[in-house]
């Protein structure tokens, strides 16, 4: 199957700096890229879909300033957390598709806040 | 009342005894139900899927849909240890995407 791979893995910040999550599929080019973040025992909640040279589409109640999503190439979207606080910590996780395929998910990154 | 609902466990069971996970829905415009399996630490890979009704068999693996009841679910048979992660449902209205997935079940299998 296809690979995604997100980069890094696990990062810890001091609140108040931001943070730059990496997203990449590695064997395919992806037409649309998601982001969803995930608690402990709760679903997986899907923050926002992007398209390859189109602004993200963010779902309601997520912060457009706060969750800054950039999907340049085919191959690479990121995911920026401006101003990290504490109650941002989470993991998360992208996935990536192309046309009328199933979804892919990458590893996810461990947020921690301090 | 949640899109998804699923009960977040923890299940724990011997290993060779059967495993049934199940959700339940709402959204009576889902057609895809899948079955995603999480290890910790890990991001969700396919386990299988079902289009509309019925039943589907995978090896161990079971899914079964009743859209009449909103009502789905993954029985395993003969379970192992390495059957131990977090299964979550998901399900779309439009394919194997733009899915809602629910809280996920951690199941641990003992030996």
């Amino acid at each position: 199957g296809a690979v995604v791979s997100q980069h890094p893995s696990r990062v810890i910040c001091k609140s108040g700096t931001s943070v730059k999550i990496e997203c990449r599929s590695l064997d395919f080019q992806a037409t649309t890229m998601f982001w969803y973040r995930q608690f402990p025992k709760k679903s997986l909640m899907l923050m926002a879909t992007s398209n390859e040279g189109s602004k993200a589409t963010y779902e309601q109640g997520v912060e457009k300033d706060k969750f800054l999503i950039n999907h340049a190439s085919l191959t690479l979207s990121t995911l920026t957390v401006t101003s990290a606080h504490p109650e941002d910590s989470s993991f998360y996780i992208c996935s990536a598709r192309v046309e009328r395929s199933e979804q892919y998910f990458g590893p996810g990154t461990r947020l921690t806040v301090t | 009342q949640k899109e998804v609902e699923q009960d977040p466990g923890p299940l724990s069971v011997p290993e060779g005894a059967i495993v049934s996970l199940n959700c339940t829905y709402s959204n009576s415009a889902f057609q895809y139900f899948m079955w995603y399996r999480q290890y910790s630490r890990k991001g969700p890979e396919l386990l299988m899927y079902t289009y509309s009704s019925g039943n589907k068999e995978d090896g161990r693996f079971t899914a079964q849909v009743d859209k009449s009841s909103k009502y789905i679910s993954l029985f395993i048979r003969d379970s192992q240890p390495s059957d131990s992660a977090t299964y979550l449902c998901a399900m779309s209205a439009k394919g194997l995407y733009d899915m809602r997935f629910g809280a996920g079940t951690r199941l641990t299998v003992k030996p």
